[in-house]
């Protein structure tokens, strides 16, 4: 039973530039929720996904948005990226939207240059 | 806006010592609470969570965590701690009425000297 996935695990960017990241869920898993750790920092609400729809939201702009597929997996893309987006973008996935469980992936680590 | 408080930045302590992590949330309805840790280069997991009845859970690894509503506090315990519970441990509340959205502390570094 494959637990939460997410790749890449490293990115390098420059500023200005877009980026896309992707996670798949644990198995059994419908909701998707992101979250950005900056370094020294508790893990912040991005947004998360059920039904392919956003369904909350935390406090980031639009240039953070994202997507669900059918298959439950889900997609973090940032626009115009900033030096302080840098930062350790963590995936969970738990089943349906009434505060169950979360199960979190490795991450991937961006870096804005 | 809720937010969680973890008291601690980093805390060092031997072997057998007794550890516990204050965590205070501020929020005035039903919560979910949780303990996830971080071991070094491993993603988060979860240690315990308390959803309702017993105030005091018990979770993996000999952790405990005791949930004093009046205090609004969620503090994690452990008797006699052990070099392989050196980690960063991370207090999260979700409202009943915010789905699944998770309000994490800053966290806590431990640091077990053998």
């Amino acid at each position: 039973d494959a637990g939460v996935t997410q790749s890449p695990t490293h990115l390098i960017k420059t500023r200005g530039q877009q980026v896309t990241l992707r996670c798949s869920p644990k198995s059994g898993h419908d909701t998707v929720s992101w979250y950005q750790q900056a370094l020294g920092q508790g893990p912040q609400f991005i947004f998360q996904y059920y039904e392919e729809e956003e369904r909350q939201r935390g406090n980031f702009p639009d240039r953070f948005s994202g997507h669900q597929f059918p298959n439950y997996s889900s997609e973090l893309n940032v626009n115009a990226l900033l030096l302080g987006d840098s930062a350790l973008y963590l995936c969970a996935s738990s089943r349906g939207t009434g505060g169950a469980e979360a199960f979190f992936g490795q991450g991937t680590r961006l870096t804005v240059v | 806006a809720q937010s969680v408080s973890q008291h601690n930045h980093h805390v060092i302590l031997s072997e057998a010592a007794s550890l516990e992590l204050g965590c205070n949330y501020s929020y005035g309805g039903t919560v979910n609470l949780f303990w996830y840790v971080q071991y070094p280069g491993q993603h988060l997991q979860l240690l315990l969570k308390y959803f309702s009845g017993d105030p005091l859970v018990k979770g993996i690894k000999g952790f405990e965590a005791e949930f004093i509503k009046s205090k609004f506090s969620f503090n994690l315990r452990k008797p006699s701690v052990q070099w392989s519970d050196t980690a960063e441990y991370f207090c999260a509340v979700n409202p009943k009425a915010a789905g699944n959205k998770l309000t994490f502390g800053g966290g806590t570094r431990v640091l077990v000297k053998p």
